[in-house]
């Protein structure tokens, strides 16, 4: 069974670089058999899908994102990171790590993590 | 690629069948899923490619449309089933839609 669990701060300071890790256990993000994401929901509103990477290192932004996003592996660790730079109160949300099929549908998510931007 | 779900409340009493809609604003094909959430959850896969019920989802779901209308039918609601639910596109950049909240009535 594969888990997903994220880690990182949960008050973030506006202009600042919010990073966040995704631990995987169960599966290796070394397969190329899949994606692995990071999605945002924000207070009481739907989902946004950021970007996401690929065993190779490729690497998927959300255009609306993608000037202040990086994803990346930690394949030592079994791990993926999302930074996000320069960051304002709109980047508050609960930010979820997940895993895709290479057809981009999710079928394991982490149980999300809360991150305020605030000073 | 916009998804616009509707309506944005339903309110329904155990037993009776929900049905549940997604539009997009241009063509998607068949490259819809649906998710439920429940408060404090993550979401979960029911359906993919608009009509596939994803692995363990129980046959009361379906899920039906194809290019830009598509509908998540429940036959009959369980308690469990009062939830919010989600459509999601991958034709494109994956988008997902804004939600429709299955409440009971």
């Amino acid at each position: 069974q594969v888990q997903l669990q994220e880690s990182g701060p949960g008050l973030v300071k506006p202009s600042q670089t919010l990073s966040l890790t995704c631990t995987v256990s169960g599966g290796s993000i070394s397969s190329g058999a899949y994606y692995w994401s990071w999605i945002r929901q924000h207070p009481g509103e739907g989902l946004e899908w950021i970007g996401y990477i690929y065993y190779s290192g490729s690497t998927y932004y959300s255009p609306s994102l993608k000037s202040r996003l990086t994803i990346s592996f930690n394949t030592s660790k079994n791990q993926f990171s999302l930074k996000l730079s320069s960051v304002t109160a709109a980047d508050t949300a609960v930010y979820y790590c997940a895993r895709s099929s290479l057809s981009r549908v999710i079928d394991y998510w982490g149980q999300g993590t809360q991150v305020t931007v605030s000073s | 690629i916009v998804l616009t779900q509707s309506p944005a409340t339903l309110s329904l009493s155990p037993g009776e069948r929900a049905t549940l809609s997604c539009r997009a604003s241009q063509s998607v094909g068949s490259y819809l899923a649906w998710y439920q959430q429940k408060p404090g959850q993550a979401p979960r896969l029911l359906i993919y490619d608009a009509s596939n019920r994803a692995t363990g989802i129980p046959a009361r779901f379906s899920g039906s449309g194809s290019g830009t209308d598509f509908t998540l039918s429940i036959s009959s609601l369980e308690p469990e089933d009062f939830a919010v639910y989600y459509c999601q596109q991958r034709s494109d950049w994956p988008t997902f839609g804004g939600g429709t909240k299955v409440e009971i009535k």
